[in-house]
């Protein structure tokens, strides 16, 4: 049981590039998140996925996009990369669960993006 | 927007010493979260608070929530180097299916 992987976890990209991060998790849960952290801001919300084939906007979701094609596997893609996206991306996953109130998250190590 | 404001925002104690910190907002939660990450590594769950006033332990570490389900506070009695990380509160009003978090409170508790 791995629980929720990244891959990968480290990249270098120049302006312009593009690239796909991997999540997946094997622990059946129906929600997925992706977020970034950067120094003094904590952790903001980009995209989200609440069961397979769906997506929805976060915080700061702008410059990314997203799929769910399994349920397993969440993929955030960064189309033309710029140095703003510099940070380190966690992808995090949780089961609804029968306690509507409690929302435990499970994530993933972190992939460390640069953006020259 | 709901937002958590946490305090302070780096701490830097002996080991030995006790401390608090704490995660406060102008918003009610249905619960709150608080995680510790390590450096380089994703945040890790230390426990849940649903309840108003509710108090929950983890060893040494204490976990209170608001009367008001507004705000919560973090004690740490005989801080430990293995205490050092990055601790986040994170709060849900049950709504929908997102967490807000803290910007998060450094701790280093030297040897």
């Amino acid at each position: 049981n791995a629980g929720v992987t990244q891959t990968p976890k480290f990249r270098v990209l120049k302006t312009g590039q593009s690239m796909t991060l991997l999540c997946a998790q094997d622990m059946n849960h129906e929600y997925m998140y992706w977020y970034r952290q950067d120094p003094g801001m904590g952790l903001r919300l980009i995209h989200y996925s609440v069961g397979e084939g769906t997506t929805a906007k976060g915080e700061v979701p702008d410059g990314y996009n997203v799929s769910r094609l399994k349920k397993q596997n969440f993929l955030l893609g960064l189309e033309s990369a710029a140095p703003s996206q510099t940070s380190v991306y966690f992808c995090a996953s949780r089961d609804p669960g029968l306690e509507i109130l409690v929302y435990e998250q499970y994530f993933g190590p972190g992939t460390r993006l640069t953006v020259t | 927007t709901q937002l958590l404001e946490q305090s302070p925002q780096f701490l830097s104690i002996q080991e030995g010493e006790n401390l608090t910190v704490y995660c406060n907002s102008s918003s009610v939660f249905s619960s709150l979260q608080w995680y510790r990450q390590e450096p380089g590594e994703g945040p890790v769950l230390l426990v849940t608070v649903v309840t108003g006033g509710e108090v929950k332990k983890l060893k040494r570490l204490t976990f209170q929530f608001g009367d008001a389900r507004k705000d919560s506070s973090l004690h740490i009695t005989a801080a430990q180097p293995g205490d050092t990380g990055l601790y986040l509160c994170a709060g849900s009003t049950g709504a929908n299916s997102k967490l807000t978090f803290g910007k998060g409170i450094t701790l280093s508790v030297r040897p």
